[in-house]
């Protein structure tokens, strides 16, 4: 079955650290790949994608994610944090050749940032 | 604006009524889909459509009724509602999956 599994609940980093948030996904064929943010009471925003080509992408925000096919993860990193990227963060995957149209959610990991 | 459109923000519904969500995207986008967030849970799929007239069951469709007579709207239907329905709803649209997916700002649903 397809799933996708974000280890960790929540993870609280200083301000300035960098960052490095974990997904694992379990699917026949590479899918396409997600990241979103959600703030307080809003609606997911996409930080960034993945479906084929360099397996480093940017996002916005200053985040990016690797795409790892031996170990079927997608992690997302950002080199140094801000307040305001305190947040909950969903990894997605999708079916790939259109098939479905359909997301995937992991659970989130919500992000604090400590001053 | 362009964007995915959701209303109401807010309901509160007794045991048994029945509603309506409605979510209307003006991007042309073909695929549409309603989630339910609940906490520690993520997004859960209920109901997806890739196209006017085509629509398919999610993880959780029990309780929920959906259509998609047109590209820009696609309704959900809550048929007799249940305390378990209480969730913040997301509509989301994307014009072929592999771009992402456009989220509405979501329906916070109260069944008492």
């Amino acid at each position: 079955a397809q799933s996708v599994t974000q280890p960790d609940i929540h993870i609280t980093v200083s301000e300035g650290a960098s960052l490095e948030l974990r997904c694992n996904y379990s699917y026949g064929a590479t899918p396409y790949l997600f990241w979103y943010v959600q703030s307080p009471g809003q609606g997911l925003q996409l930080l960034l994608k993945y479906f084929s080509g360099d397996t480093l992408v940017q996002g916005i925000k200053g985040f990016e994610a690797e795409f790892k096919r031996s170990q079927s993860s997608f992690n997302l990193r950002k080199p140094s944090v801000h307040w305001s990227d305190a947040a909950e963060y969903f990894c997605a995957v999708g079916a790939p050749n259109n098939q479905g149209g359909k997301l995937i959610f992991g659970q989130g990991t919500e992000l604090s940032v400590k001053p | 604006n362009a964007g995915v459109t959701q209303t109401p923000k807010f309901q509160v519904l007794k045991t048994g009524q029945s509603m309506t969500l409605q979510c209307a995207q003006d991007m042309n986008h073909e695929y549409m889909s309603w989630y339910r967030q609940d906490p520690g849970m993520g997004l859960r799929l209920i109901h997806y459509s890739v196209g006017a007239g085509i629509t398919d069951q999610g993880e959780v469709p029990n309780g929920y009724n959906v259509s998609r007579s047109t590209t820009e709207d696609f309704p959900l239907r809550l048929l007799s509602a249940a305390p378990s329905q209480t969730s913040v709803y997301f509509c989301a649209s994307s014009y072929d999956g592999a771009g992402g997916y456009t989220f509405g700002s979501g329906t916070r649903l109260t069944v008492v």
